[in-house]
């Protein structure tokens, strides 16, 4: 089984629009934490934002919150007012406390088209 | 501060030559991850250096692939006998463990390695 999913390989959104792109994961583990990041077409992964397991908050960052559904295992990022620069791939991450910390695994990602 | 860097930026090498990549983590960061990005595609885990730790290589794809890490800082990636299959970007990233799930890599821009 998939530990992250991120079922939309394309979107489209038009500039100043809200978008949503979603993440679902799968794990045992009851501490975990939650990252997403995004690549341009530069190709550096650039952090955007954190949840973790146990935050009682849906985390934000500027324009970027994250949806934060721990029973349906949803942590779908939303971008606020899109902008042109907001075109790029999206990579939801999970790292699980088993095991040591070390090892995040990487959902596939989304590519994100803002429209003019 | 500085972040992760990476050289060289691009490797045109020919099959069965071997290559070796570079990454400087962020200063302070003692956790170095190395991952695999194939064109349109998620990121793959390679090999995992902390500290003093014995490395976790689970994610090498084959005895062909190699990495160190010296002093705990610098470390290289090295492929032997290079395959075409080996073409892709490679990606490091740093972290500074204590932090648990919320421990955040950093990523370098990335080598992308053609081998023709």
């Amino acid at each position: 089984a998939q530990k992250i999913t991120q079922t939309q390989p394309g979107m489209f959104v038009q500039e100043k629009e809200a978008v949503t792109l979603d993440c679902t994961y799968d794990t045992s583990d009851p501490s975990y934490g939650l990252f997403w990041y995004k690549q341009p077409s530069s190709g550096e992964m650039i952090f955007l934002i954190y949840q973790g397991s146990y935050d009682q908050q849906n985390a934000t960052e500027g324009r970027y919150s994250l949806n934060f559904q721990k029973a349906r295992k949803s942590a779908n990022l939303v971008i606020s007012a899109s902008q042109l620069g907001d075109s790029a791939m999206y990579f939801c991450a999970m790292r699980e406390a088993a095991g040591g910390y070390q090892k995040v695994t990487f959902g596939t990602g989304t590519k994100l088209q803002v429209i003019p | 501060g500085a972040g992760v860097s990476q050289s060289p930026s691009n490797k045109v090498t020919e099959k069965g030559k071997d290559v070796e990549l570079r990454c400087d983590p962020i200063s302070g960061h003692t956790a170095l991850y190395w991952y695999r990005q194939s064109l349109g595609q998620g990121l793959e885990f390679l090999i995992y250096f902390q500290g003093n730790s014995a490395p976790d290589k689970s994610g090498l794809p084959s005895d062909r692939f190699s990495a160190e890490r010296t002093g705990g800082s610098v470390s290289t990636l090295t492929i032997q006998r290079t395959q075409q299959e080996d073409s892709a970007v490679y990606l490091c990233a740093s972290s500074s463990p204590g932090l648990g799930v919320r421990d955040t890599q950093y990523f370098g821009p990335g080598t992308r390695l053609t081998v023709l």
